[in-house]
C-alpha cells in the first residue's frame, strides 16, 4: 500500500514568484492536511481539506491556499514567495480526519528554499 | 488555545538504556493523541496513536501511556538502540481541527 506523496522533494523558488506542491494521499484517505515546519516555529498547520471542502485553516495569510480534488489528491499554492517561506512543507492524509481513533500518515514532505 | 510541550529538549544515553520522554498539554479537550519519529530532513513517520478513551498503547519496544485529566502522555522506549536515535513529535488533535505540536525531543542513543 502506498504511503502519502509530496511532490517535488525540493523547490529554489525566487522572491516574489509563486509555487505549486502536490500531495497524493493514502488510496482511500480523504482528509488531506498541511503543515509547514521551520526551525523557529516547529510545525505550525496551514489548513485541512475533506472531500474537496476547506474544512479549517491556520493562521497564515492570504498567500497561502489549497485545493482538494476529486480524487482527494491536494494541492498548496504560494504566492509573492517571501525568505520567511522557506521550510519543509509537509502533508498528512487520514482515512476521515477529525475522529476519535482516527490515524494520521504524513509524507516525506517538500523542502522549499526561497532565495 | 491548546499549548503542547515536550521535556527534555534533546537527550543523549548510551545503547541499552530505558528511557521516557515526556509531553504535557494545556486543553484536555482532545480526540487523540499520537506520537511520531522524524529524521533529520524527512517527514513524520507514526508510531503510536492513543485515542482519549484509551490509557496507553504499546508497539514493540514502545511504549505510551495518556493521563487526559492531567494532561500528560509519556513514551517508553526499552533496551534503545542507536537506531532510535530521531526527533520524537507528540501531536494532539484537537476534537478534529487540527494536530498541535510539541517542539520535539531530540534523541541521540550513542554505541
Amino acid at each position: 500500500k502506498a504511503g502519502v506523496t509530496q511532490t517535488p522533494r525540493y523547490l529554489i523558488k525566487t522572491r516574489g514568484q509563486q509555487v505549486t506542491l502536490s500531495c497524493s494521499p493514502i488510496s482511500g484517505h480523504r482528509s488531506v492536511s498541511w503543515y509547514q515546519q521551520t526551525p523557529g516555529q516547529g510545525l505550525q498547520f496551514l489548513f485541512e481539506y475533506f472531500s474537496e471542502t476547506q474544512r479549517n485553516k491556520g493562521n497564515f495569510p492570504g498567500r497561502f491556499s489549497g485545493r482538494q480534488f476529486s480524487n482527494s489528491r491536494s494541492e498548496m499554492n504560494v504566492s509573492t514567495l517571501e525568505l520567511g517561506d522557506s521550510a519543509l512543507y509537509l502533508c498528512a492524509s487520514s482515512l476521515v480526519g477529525g475522529q476519535a481513533g482516527t490515524e494520521a500518515f504524513f509524507g516525506q514532505g517538500t523542502r522549499l528554499t526561497v532565495v | 488555545k491548546q499549548e503542547v510541550t515536550q521535556i527534555p529538549a534533546a537527550l543523549s544515553v548510551p545503547e541499552g538504556e530505558n528511557l521516557v520522554l515526556n509531553c504535557s498539554f494545556t486543553d484536555s479537550a482532545i480526540y487523540n493523541l499520537q506520537w511520531f519519529r522524524q529524521d533529520p530532513g524527512k517527514g513524520l513517520t507514526s508510531l503510536l496513536l492513543i485515542q482519549s478513551s484509551q490509557r496507553e498503547q504499546t508497539s514493540g519496544r514502545l511504549n505510551a501511556s495518556l493521563d487526559k485529566s492531567s494532561g500528560r502522555s509519556t513514551l517508553y522506549i526499552a533496551a534503545s538502540q542507536p537506531g532510535d536515535s530521531a526527533t520524537y513529535l507528540c501531536a494532539v488533535d484537537n476534537y478534529g481541527q487540527n494536530f498541535v505540536f510539541g517542539p520535539g525531543t531530540r534523541l541521540s542513543v550513542l554505541p
